[in-house]
């Protein structure tokens, strides 16, 4: 069975412009999470999607967004990138079921974005 | 969630078992405690959790004591590829797939 994959690795953007990150979890996967990964802050965890809806937000800025779609893929947008945006994106897939027990989940090898 | 405590870093000669300590005196009895490792350059993987029973899996075993305020993950017989950070997480079992993540132990296996 394929792991979770995200797209792109590796990415660099300038301050001010906006990007989008992409994350195919593992077949049969409605949960989808993403985590931000900074040397200071270390982990943090951005949101949370299942079946198309969001169930849980970390705390940041309205600036990061995401969605998911109907075959789970999910995508998290930032807008109006600044420097401290830079950090290693996580993206993270469960068999999660609505009100069910927690499960573990599997982490995709990460986007790497460099605001400069 | 109960916040976690855990030694910044530590060595263990390959070969010898590796025991990571960790501290969650303030959690709750709903509270399960997770492992999950992150070796350089990728994403966390999820390794073994518990309640209160010891629990033991291919990876590793997972001793938690009778009050449930401290847990030690072993790892019996280390290989340099477990050379991570490794992160004790409490967190209730049921709802969000949320983690949060502390700033875990740095475990370097030395040949």
């Amino acid at each position: 069975k394929a792991g979770v994959t995200q797209t792109p690795r590796y990415l660099i953007k300038t301050r001010g412009q906006q990007v989008t990150l992409s994350c195919s979890p593992i077949s049969g996967h409605r949960s989808v999470s993403w985590y931000q990964q900074t040397p200071g802050q270390g982990l943090q965890f951005l949101f949370e999607y299942f079946s198309e809806t969001q169930r849980n937000k970390g705390n940041f800025p309205g600036r990061f967004s995401g969605r998911q779609f109907s075959n789970s893929r999910s995508e998290m947008n930032v807008s109006t990138l600044e420097l401290g945006d830079s950090a290693l994106y996580l993206c993270a897939s469960s068999l999660a079921t609505s009100g069910g027990p927690y499960n573990e989940q599997f982490f995709g090898p990460g986007t790497r974005l460099t605001v400069l | 969630d109960a916040k976690t405590t855990q030694p910044p870093s530590m060595d263990c000669a390959e070969g010898r078992a590796a025991n990571l300590p960790c501290n969650h005196s303030t959690i709750s009895g709903n509270e399960y405690v997770y492992w999950y490792r992150q070796i350089h350059s990728q994403g966390p993987q999820y390794i073994i959790h518990g309640l209160k029973n010891n629990e033991t899996n291919e990876m590793a075993s997972l001793i938690i004591t009778e009050d449930r305020k401290s847990s030690t993950l072993i790892l019996p017989h280390a290989t340099l590829r477990d050379t991570a950070v490794y992160y004790c997480i409490v967190r209730v079992g049921q709802g969000a797939q949320k983690l949060v993540f502390g700033q875990g132990t740095r475990l370097t296996i030395n040949p």
